[in-house]
């Protein structure tokens, strides 16, 4: 049971928005900054935001972050083919003294 | 540009230990916060241990916590992750991954390695 809960798939046709969720408490989210990485498979995870809603410099604008609370989100608008892959959420937990991961939202394009 | 080489991962028994590498290029790992980050066959990813730039802190998960122990060489520019009492849920790809500041607690991973694969099992 990951500390950070996220839906384990989400889908979507091309050229849709897909959005996905990332629900933690007042340890971590609440009072830490969130990031978002993308994993394909075979492959080294990405950092796609940071810090809620920051993107780096590469990431395509269609991705974007945000939070409220101790909830973040992210959003896929204009989803494409090469997006099918596994997103995380992250956060600091100051009560376990660690990184915490959500389990990861399956991506796939209809 | 920032490379992270990690390997070492093999079969092992139960009980065993074994010490994983991560070679860091195109930057100076005492600048830096590290991390090593683990995902077992059909699974997320899961944090499991943190050194801060100056290795004087570490932090780990409580399902390694004195079992694993994360180290550096700044003279290799390498970091390693020894793994003791290994156990079957220890199976996964280990990832080492570089933080963007020297303190663990904030930022984010901003380069991974390619991952090496630890089995546990008879």
């Amino acid at each position: 049971q990951s500390v950070l809960t996220q839906p384990p798939s989400a889908s979507g046709t091309p050229g849709q928005r897909v959005t996905i969720s990332c629900s933690g408490s007042s340890s971590n989210i609440g009072i830490n900054t969130v990031n978002w990485y993308q994993h394909l498979p075979g492959t080294a995870p990405k950092v796609l935001i940071y810090s809620h809603d920051q993107r780096p410099s590469g990431v395509p604008d269609r991705f974007s972050g945000s939070k409220s609370g101790t909830s973040a989100s992210l959003a896929i608008s204009g989803l494409q083919s090469e997006d099918e892959a596994d997103y995380y959420c992250a956060a600091w937990d100051d009560s376990l003294n660690g990184w915490v991961f959500g389990g990861g939202t399956k991506v796939t394009v209809l | 540009e920032v490379q992270l080489l990690d390997s070492g991962g093999d079969l092992v028994q139960p009980g065993g230990s074994l010490r994983l590498s991560c070679v860091a290029s195109g930057f100076t790992l005492s600048t830096y916060a590290m991390t090593w980050v683990r995902q077992a066959p059909g699974k997320g990813l899961e944090w499991v241990s943190s050194i801060n730039h100056s290795g004087g802190s570490t932090y780990y998960a409580d399902s390694v916590k004195g079992r694993f122990t994360i180290s550096r060489d700044t003279s290799k520019n390498t970091l390693y992750l020894q793994m003791n009492r290994l156990r079957a849920e220890d199976t996964a790809v280990y990832y080492c991954a570089k933080g963007i500041f020297g303190v663990v607690q904030i930022g984010y991973f901003d380069s991974w390695g390619q991952g090496t694969l630890v089995t546990v099992s008879s």
